[in-house]
């Protein structure tokens, strides 16, 4: 079975440092990675995904993420945090050879930027 | 593209009721999913349909919950008798292809008292 692990609940950072948002993962086959950001009393929006291809995946608002094969990771950066980047986030992944369209999501991470 | 739009955004109701949630998925889009959001158990997939057929609802709790996908454009998620428990947001969410992103909309805050 398919499962993500964030180990952080939460992550603090000051405004203008880099931030990581630490995510792993566990498949059969090759994963389908993904990032999501949540803001209070809102859906999920989407971020970033890895499918195949470079490891470096550039997504919205800034972020990236390295897709890291050996270490089964899937960390979220961003070189410069913005207050207004304060937010839960979740990675998931989809199992690409069962063909189950649906995400695994991990517990959250929650990340706030202190100005 | 107007998202994915989901009604109603809040619902509070007593226990022993029955609920209705409802989905409008971003067109042409050929997966749909429900999931649960609770603070302890995070987010849960409930069940998901591709071209309108139910896939993988192993994630339904019971035999209170059922979901219907009639067309590619509506969906439901109705619960009968609601229970305290319940409480939660429940999101739903579109997708297209095996390596598509899904789409969530803003979510259906339920209150079972």
């Amino acid at each position: 079975a398919q499962s993500v692990a964030q180990p952080e609940d939460q992550v603090n950072v000051a405004e203008g440092n880099p931030l990581t948002v630490k995510c792993t993962y566990s498949v059969s086959g090759n994963p389908y990675l993904f990032w999501y950001v949540q803001y209070p009393n809102r859906g999920l929006q989407f971020l970033l995904k890895y499918i195949t291809g470079d490891n470096l995946v550039k997504g919205s608002y800034g972020f990236e993420a390295e897709f890291n094969k050996s270490q089964t990771s899937f960390h979220l950066k961003k070189p410069s945090a913005l207050v207004s980047d304060s937010a839960l986030y979740f990675c998931a992944v989809r199992d690409t050879p069962t063909g189950r369209r649906a995400l695994t999501f991990g517990s959250g991470t929650r990340l706030q930027v202190q100005p | 593209d107007a998202g994915v739009i989901q009604s109603p955004r809040h619902e509070v109701t007593e226990m022993g009721q029955e609920v209705t949630l409802r989905c409008k998925p971003i067109s042409g889009h050929n997966s749909l999913f429900w999931y649960r959001q609770t603070m302890m158990r995070g987010l849960e997939l409930l069940i998901y349909f591709n071209n309108n057929v139910p896939i993988d609802d192993s994630g339904m709790p019971e035999d209170r919950f059922s979901a219907k996908m009639p067309n590619a454009s509506f969906s439901t998620l109705k619960i009968q008798p609601s229970e305290p428990r319940d409480s939660a947001v429940y999101f739903c969410a579109s997708s297209m292809g095996v390596t598509g992103e899904l789409f969530f909309g803003e979510g259906s805050r339920l209150t079972v008292l």
